[in-house]
């Protein structure tokens, strides 16, 4: 079973639109979540960071983490062209210093 | 904003020679890494290195890959003997003391042929 999985999309939406994006998980150790964009053939760029369970939320971003589910979500309200690009999810169980294992990324289109 | 930056954007070079991928850190970050991602694939760990030295590796991480802290800025990954299946986007990252956030360079694309 791999680590963390995540539905690669393509996932294509209008503008104004309610996005949910979601990655589960195996290992119960992971207790840092993060969210990362990444545009074509560009670094990940960090959007969101949650630790352990609970809801972050963040302008149009609200990161929510189930622990007992291993079930993480990203939801972006009021979509825009601009956020079209590549939704990584990454997870770590240690603080810093540690791997962070990486979702396959979800390809979101937002079209206006 | 700080940001890591990385040099060159693109290298290519032949199969069997040696690359040296090089990065800037954001200046007050403690902890370093460089990250590959072949095209299609996930973002894949290599290695850690805080206070001069390694502290976390994958099994990709052979003794093919080595990792330098040459001064006080720059953070540099060597690949000996390259490979075709070396080809990939190479990240550097770099995160803060106590902190699991990692921020990324844009990368450098590697091509072997």
């Amino acid at each position: 079973q791999k680590e963390v999985e995540q539905d690669p999309g393509p996932l294509s939406v209008p503008e104004g639109a309610i996005v949910s994006l979601n990655c589960t998980y195996s290992n119960s150790a992971f207790q840092y979540f993060m969210w990362y964009r990444q545009y074509s053939r560009k670094g990940p760029e960090l959007l969101m960071y949650t630790y352990s369970s609970g809801n972050k939320e963040d302008g149009r971003f609200t990161a929510q983490v189930d622990k007992s589910s291993k079930y993480i979500s990203l939801f972006i309200r009021d979509s825009q062209p601009s956020d079209s690009a590549t939704y990584l999810c990454a997870m770590s169980a240690y603080q810093a210093g540690t791997a962070l294992i990486f979702g396959k990324g979800t390809t979101l289109s937002v079209s206006s | 904003e700080p940001e890591v930056t990385q040099t060159p954007s693109h290298q290519v070079t032949q199969m069997g020679q040696e690359v040296i991928l090089r990065c800037v850190p954001i200046s007050n970050h403690l902890y370093f890494y460089w990250y590959r991602q072949i095209l299609g694939q996930k973002v894949e760990f290599l290695v850690s290195f805080y206070n001069n030295e390694i502290s976390e590796k994958s099994e990709i991480f052979d003794d093919q890959f080595s990792v330098e802290r040459p001064d006080g800025s720059n953070f540099t990954l060597k690949i000996r003997s390259t490979k075709l299946e070396d080809s990939a986007m190479y990240f550097c990252a770099s995160s803060a003391r106590g902190k699991v956030e990692a921020f990324f360079g844009q990368g450098t694309r590697l091509t072997v042929v």
